[in-house]
Parts: C-alpha cells; sequence; structure tokens
C-alpha cells in the first residue's frame, strides 16, 4: 500500500531563505508525482509535475526533484517570500490510476 | 478559461440529512475526481468517473455515491450524514492520464 510522508510537518522561515521541502513514498511504481500549494480553506493549485521518467521540473523560483529508486522528491524554493506562505501538498499517482495519494503536507510561513 | 468550479460553496447539514455536492470540470476534460479534505490532513481519494462511468473507489462506505453527466460534469452524494463527514470536498478534473487541476472546494459542516 502506498504511503506518502512530509518532512517537516511545519517550517518558519525569514523571508529571502531558500528552502527545502521533501516528500517520500513508499512504493517506487509511480507514474507520476505532483506537488501543490494550499492556502488556508481553500482549494489545492498545482505547482508541479513530474513524471516518472524526468528527474526535475523547474517554474520560476520553484524546483522539484525526482528519485524514484529512492522513494523521495524534494521542492526547493528560492528566495523565499511572504506570499510563498501556505501549505505545500506532494501526491503521488500509480499506472493506470487517475487516484492521487496525498502526504499530509508541510505547512511554511515566511515572515519579513 | 474557466477553471474546475464547484457548488456550493459552503453548506451546514444536520446529521442524518443528504447533501448533493456539484462539479463542473475544465472544458474538454472528461475525467473527475472526488476527494474528501479533514483539516489538517492531506486529500483522501473517494470516487473517480471517466466518461460517465466510475473508474475507481476510494475506501469510503456506500453511503457515498457519484455520478457524472454527458456534459462530464458530476455530482457527490452523500446520505445519513455523520459529524465525521465534516471536511473539505475537492473535485479535480483532468485529461486522461495528465496533470490534474481542482476545484476550491465545498466546505461541508454537519451539526
Amino acid at each position: 500500500k502506498q504511503e506518502v510522508t512530509q518532512i517537516p510537518a511545519a517550517l518558519s522561515v525569514p523571508e529571502g531563505e531558500n528552502l527545502v521541502l521533501n516528500c517520500s513514498f513508499t512504493d517506487s511504481a509511480i507514474y507520476n508525482l505532483q506537488w501543490f500549494r494550499q492556502d488556508p480553506g481553500k482549494g489545492l493549485t498545482s505547482l508541479l509535475l513530474i513524471q516518472s521518467s524526468q528527474r526535475e521540473q523547474t517554474s520560476g523560483r520553484l524546483n522539484a526533484s525526482l528519485d524514484k529508486s529512492s522513494g523521495r522528491s524534494t521542492l526547493y524554493i528560492a528566495a523565499s517570500q511572504p506570499g510563498d506562505s501556505a501549505t505545500y501538498l506532494c501526491a503521488v499517482r500509480g499506472y493506470n490510476t487517475d487516484k492521487l495519494i496525498f502526504g499530509t503536507g508541510t505547512r511554511l510561513q515566511v515572515f519579513p | 478559461d474557466a477553471g474546475v468550479t464547484q457548488s456550493p460553496t459552503h453548506l451546514i447539514k444536520t446529521r442524518g440529512q443528504h447533501v448533493t455536492l456539484r462539479c463542473s470540470p475544465i472544458s474538454g476534460h472528461k475525467s473527475v475526481s472526488w476527494y474528501q479534505q479533514v483539516l489538517g490532513q492531506g486529500p483522501q481519494f473517494i470516487f473517480q468517473y471517466y466518461e460517465k462511468e466510475e473508474r475507481g473507489r476510494g475506501n469510503f462506505p456506500d453511503r457515498f455515491s457519484a455520478r457524472q453527466f454527458p456534459n462530464y460534469s458530476s455530482e457527490l452524494n452523500v446520505n445519513a450524514l455523520l459529524l465525521g463527514d465534516s471536511a473539505l470536498y475537492l473535485c479535480a478534473s483532468s485529461e486522461e492520464t495528465y496533470e490534474q487541476y481542482f476545484g476550491p472546494g465545498t466546505r461541508l459542516t454537519v451539526t
């Protein structure tokens, strides 16, 4: 059974810091992995999608990497800003299904 | 282009009542999935529909049911509501095998 874990559960950093969020999964047979952002009480915004054949994806200040064999992904946020404050969720998808299995998220606070 | 839309935004129900939640996917997307997110947890998969047929079901009781219409919109129905059904209900749409896009969710409170 696939399980997804995110560490740390919460993170508070000063503006301008570079930071890394971690996601691990127990079954390496994944089709893809998605990183989402969620503001309090809101829906999910897709940040990056990495296919199983890819090693990383970049969008602006965000970079996500994937190491399938070790069951890990990291989300790197460069030069953090207060507007980055949110919960970040990773989710994996297996083959032949649209079902996403989510971690419990990392709650990020960036203070001025 | 409009994203995934859900209605209503919020609702409050009493234990034992029934509720219907609605979702309209992004134009052209034929796959719709439903998730339940309890406070402080990641979303949990409830159902997936593709071309009006159920393609997947999560570990939820039979009180939960869903359907998809010819225009690919979808309804999630929950009968005999329990306090534990209070959650944010999220709908996601996708083209087959591609990135999933989520709606803003429906916040259900059961009292």
